[in-house]
Formats: structure tokens, C-alpha cells, sequence
């Protein structure tokens, strides 16, 4: 079946440096899947970040972006200079038809702790 | 905007024992979803509900029932809950049930089973 693998956490930066995220996927059922970031702030529902529906295109939100990478099938966060409130888990996910009708996989999240 | 509240917040539980968690959204969203999430795993899907009296059964539906009687209700209940078992159940909502489509979560019930 489909899976998303993202980087293992915890990571820890400190305020001001740059930082990614890497989440590469395997689509089995569909050959351009739709990708997607979420994250769960501390005391916060899970909730959307950013989503790209086309291959090539690069998806942004609150100073990240991920661009899909149809050729190495990955869907990399990056933010150039993060901030404390960044802090938050961050998961990669996929839409998947494979079953007939879609739902999301997810990865396994990416604990991200800014150090002030 | 909108809010999805799931009750309880916490859920103890002994082995064996049937138990129900219960989701509210005053979104008007037609999609609704139970996922489980395991300790540093990623979300499992166990039911969704694609309009009222709806049920679609995700990778993860066995020792689990779910039931959407209203259009801003999604129940799941665990039909024996098993020893030492620990997970956080998080049920969403979207407007269709798309694959762009965005999902909104609620806060998670987390579960533990004595």
C-alpha cells in the first residue's frame, strides 16, 4: 500500500536557523497523489499547513514551503529562519485512492522543538 | 469558523470492556473521520462517514463500530478493549471526501486500558 516516510524526531534548531524536514512517499495506487503538511501545535488540534496537488508545484504557509518532487517522490519541509513558535509536530501526508475511496496516510510526525 | 469536540478528553478503561468515544462538528461537513495514533506512529484510519447513517471502513475497522445518526455526530466505540493498550483517537471532518479536500481535527481522546 501507499506510505510516507518523514524525518525521525525529536529535532531541535535554535531561533533564526534554517530547517527542513524531509518526507519522501511510496504511491502505489496513483501515479500523482496529492501531498500535504500538517501540524499539531502544543495545547492545538491537528490542522493543515500547506497542500500541493500538482507535481512540480511548490505549496507555502506562515513562511514554509515543500515542493513535490515527482522524480524523487518526496516532499521536503523547508523554512529558511524558524522561529520559537514553530515549535509544533509536523506530519507529511498523501491522498490515497487505493482502496476505492480516498483517504490520508500519514507519516509518523516530526517532533520540532526552537530553542529562543 | 467551526470546532470539533471530542469527549472525554481522557479514557480509562479496564480489559474486555466496551467503550464509546463521541465527536461533534458545527461545521455542517458532510465527511467525517475516526483515526487512532499510536506512539510515534503515524494516524490510522478506522471508519469514515461520508453523510449521515454512513459507514466506510479504514485500514484499522476491526475491534471497532461506528455510528453517524446526525450529520454533526460520528461515534466510535471499541468493542473490547485490550490489556495495556494506549492510543490517542482523533476524529476530523472535511466538506467532501476528496483527496484535496482539508481535514479538521479535533483534540484527541487519549485512551488507556488497565
Amino acid at each position: 500500500g501507499d506510505s510516507v516516510t518523514q524525518t525521525e524526531g525529536p529535532v531541535t534548531v535554535s531561533e533564526s536557523e534554517s530547517l527542513i524536514i524531509n518526507c519522501t512517499y511510496s504511491a502505489t495506487s496513483i501515479a500523482y497523489p496529492n501531498l500535504f503538511w500538517y501540524v499539531r501545535y502544543p495545547g492545538e488540534g491537528l490542522q493543515l499547513l500547506l497542500k500541493v496537488i500538482t507535481a512540480g508545484q511548490k505549496g507555502s504557509s506562515r513562511g514554509f514551503e515543500a515542493t513535490y518532487n515527482k522524480e524523487t517522490t518526496s516532499f521536503h519541509l523547508q523554512k529558511a529562519s524558524v522561529q520559537e513558535s514553530d515549535s509544533a509536530v509536523y506530519y507529511c501526508a498523501l491522498g490515497d485512492g487505493s482502496s476505492g475511496s480516498w483517504q490520508l496516510i500519514f507519516g509518523s510526525g516530526t517532533q520540532l522543538t526552537v530553542m529562543p | 469558523g467551526g470546532i470539533i469536540t471530542q469527549t472525554p478528553k481522557f479514557l480509562i478503561g479496564q480489559e474486555g470492556q466496551k467503550l464509546t468515544l463521541k465527536c461533534q462538528q458545527n461545521f455542517n461537513h458532510d465527511t467525517m473521520y475516526w483515526y487512532r495514533q499510536d506512539s510515534g506512529k503515524g494516524l490510522r484510519l478506522i471508519y469514515y462517514s461520508i453523510t449521515e447513517n454512513d459507514l466506510q471502513k479504514g485500514d484499522l475497522s476491526e475491534g471497532y463500530d461506528a455510528s453517524r445518526e446526525k450529520k454533526s455526530s460520528f461515534s466510535l466505540t471499541v468493542t473490547s478493549a485490550q490489556k495495556n493498550e494506549m492510543a490517542v483517537f482523533l476524529c476530523a471532518s472535511s466538506i467532501e471526501t476528496f483527496p484535496n479536500e482539508r481535514l479538521f481535527f479535533g483534540h484527541g481522546t487519549k485512551l488507556s486500558v488497565l
